[in-house]
């Protein structure tokens, strides 16, 4: 199947400071990302919808100044989250859907854990 | 608006048939999917179905749709120890603006008991 990377894999920064995560389509180009977030034992919360070459689409609620998504490439998607703070830990996930794909199943990546101290 | 709903927790015994079951809003929904989750991993698409589709079968992963009920299930056939993870039910959104985003359930968390 269809290979989506995501890095870092974790990461640990201080409140105030910014931090980006990058989502990579490996073998397929996506014209279509996907941002979500995840709180322990808890589903998958989509934040916002990226379009290569286009303004994102945000979900009700999430602080588009404060989740910085900019989506250059079609394999390549960025999730920058703008002066950190503790309520911002999180699991954050990316998915990538494959226009290819009659089904147009996304495919995840494995996900990035950001604590914030 | 769109809803997902599905049980918090399962347990099975090793071998045993594990039945997970998902219900859903959106009777415009066009495909259906699960989704496996292990503890600290992403997404891992299971199967599929089509909604004008029954029925599904996978290896030892059986799919059920009752489109008419709204209402999804997984069957696991001779459960493993490494099944055991959270399973995600989840439909596509067609509304509005949408671009087809998926629609997550609160994911099933099965436990497989040797």
């Amino acid at each position: 199947g269809a290979v989506v990377s995501q890095h870092p894999s974790w990461v640990i920064c201080k409140s105030g400071t910014s931090v980006k995560i990058e989502c990579r389509s490996l073998d397929f180009q996506a014209t279509t990302m996907f941002w979500y977030r995840q709180f322990p034992k808890q589903s998958l919360m989509l934040m916002a919808t990226s379009n290569e070459g286009s303004k994102a689409t945000y979900e009700q609620g999430v602080e588009k100044d404060k989740f910085l998504i900019n989506h250059a490439s079609l394999t390549l998607s960025t999730l920058t989250v703008t002066s950190a703070h503790p309520e911002d830990s999180s699991f954050y996930i990316c998915s990538a859907r494959d226009p290819g794909v009659p089904a147009g199943e996304q495919y995840f990546g494995p996900g990035t854990r950001l604590t914030v101290t | 608006g769109e809803d997902v709903e599905q049980s918090l927790f399962l347990s099975v015994r090793e071998g045993d048939s594990s039945v997970i079951n998902c219900t859903y809003t959106d009777s415009s929904s066009t495909y259906l999917y699960w989704y496996k989750q292990e503890p600290g991993a992403g997404l891992q698409l299971l199967t599929y179905i089509f909604s004008n589709m029954d029925m599904k079968q996978d290896q030892r992963l059986t799919v059920l749709l009752n489109k008419k009920d709204k209402h999804l299930s997984l069957r696991i056939a001779d459960t493993q120890t490494g099944d055991s993870a959270i399973y995600f039910c989840a439909e596509r959104a067609y509304y509005g603006g949408s671009q087809g985003n998926l629609i997550f359930g609160k994911g099933t968390k099965l436990s497989v008991k040797p």
